[in-house]
């Protein structure tokens, strides 16, 4: 059983530049949320996709996009980068229905995403 | 926004001692679920407890819950230097049509002296 997988693991980027964040999900899981973790803070939740859709957001602003694909890999967009963008952005997967329940989530190691 | 407010923020404990952290949250949830860091890396998943059970254990961890006091409590038995991360609590509220999200505190920073 693969876990779950994110590239890059480090990136620069500089003001107003755009970066994707990618993540493969873990087999056999349909779900991917994505969570922004500050330093010496708690995860923030951005999204989550289920079936290709966005199914529900936390309080990210629009430039904050994402995708999810057949395969229930996902993609993390950011659009107009600001300084305070600078975290670590993890990837979680998780299973929707089948008796799951619970929704334990699995991250991944995350990107560490430095905006000078 | 923080559901989840760990207390302490930091603790530091002999190899051997137990460690104890403590998580309180504001909202009716369906669960909650202790998580681990190592450094700056991803969460790993630890334990869950649901809102209808009052104490779980799993190994060394030991979970309570107070929903009538909004709170819950995580307690390492016997310590390891390999314990030295950081634990989350992460509440699960689930409503109809809502993302099943789980929101996060702010977290305990646990040291272990060898």
């Amino acid at each position: 059983e693969t876990g779950v997988t994110q590239s890059p693991t480090h990136l620069i980027k500089t003001r107003g530049q755009q970066v994707t964040l990618r993540c493969s999900s873990q087999s056999g899981h349909n779900t991917v949320s994505w969570y922004q973790q500050a330093l010496g803070q708690g995860p923030q939740f951005i999204f989550q996709y289920y079936r290709e859709e966005e199914n529900g957001r936390g309080n990210f602003p629009p430039r904050f996009s994402g995708l999810q694909f057949p395969n229930y890999s996902s993609e993390l967009n950011v659009n107009a980068l600001e300084l305070d963008d600078s975290a670590l952005y993890l990837c979680a997967s998780s299973l929707t229905g089948g008796g799951s329940g619970a929704n334990v989530l699995t991250f991944g190691a995350g990107s560490r995403l430095t905006v000078l | 926004s923080q559901q989840g407010e760990e207390d302490p923020q930091a603790l530091s404990i002999q190899e051997g001692e137990n460690a104890t952290m403590n998580c309180s949250y504001k909202t009716s949830i369906n669960n909650l679920q202790w998580y681990r860091q190592n450094s700056g890396r991803g969460l790993v998943h630890l334990i869950l407890i649901r809102s209808n059970e009052r104490e779980k254990h799993s190994g060394r961890l030991r979970v309570t819950l107070d929903t009538s006091k909004k709170s819950s409590s995580l307690l390492i038995t016997a310590s390891r230097a390999a314990d030295t991360a950081s634990y989350f609590c992460a509440t699960a509220t689930f409503s109809s049509g809502s993302a099943r999200q789980l929101t996060f505190g702010s977290g305990t920073q646990l040291t272990v002296l060898p």
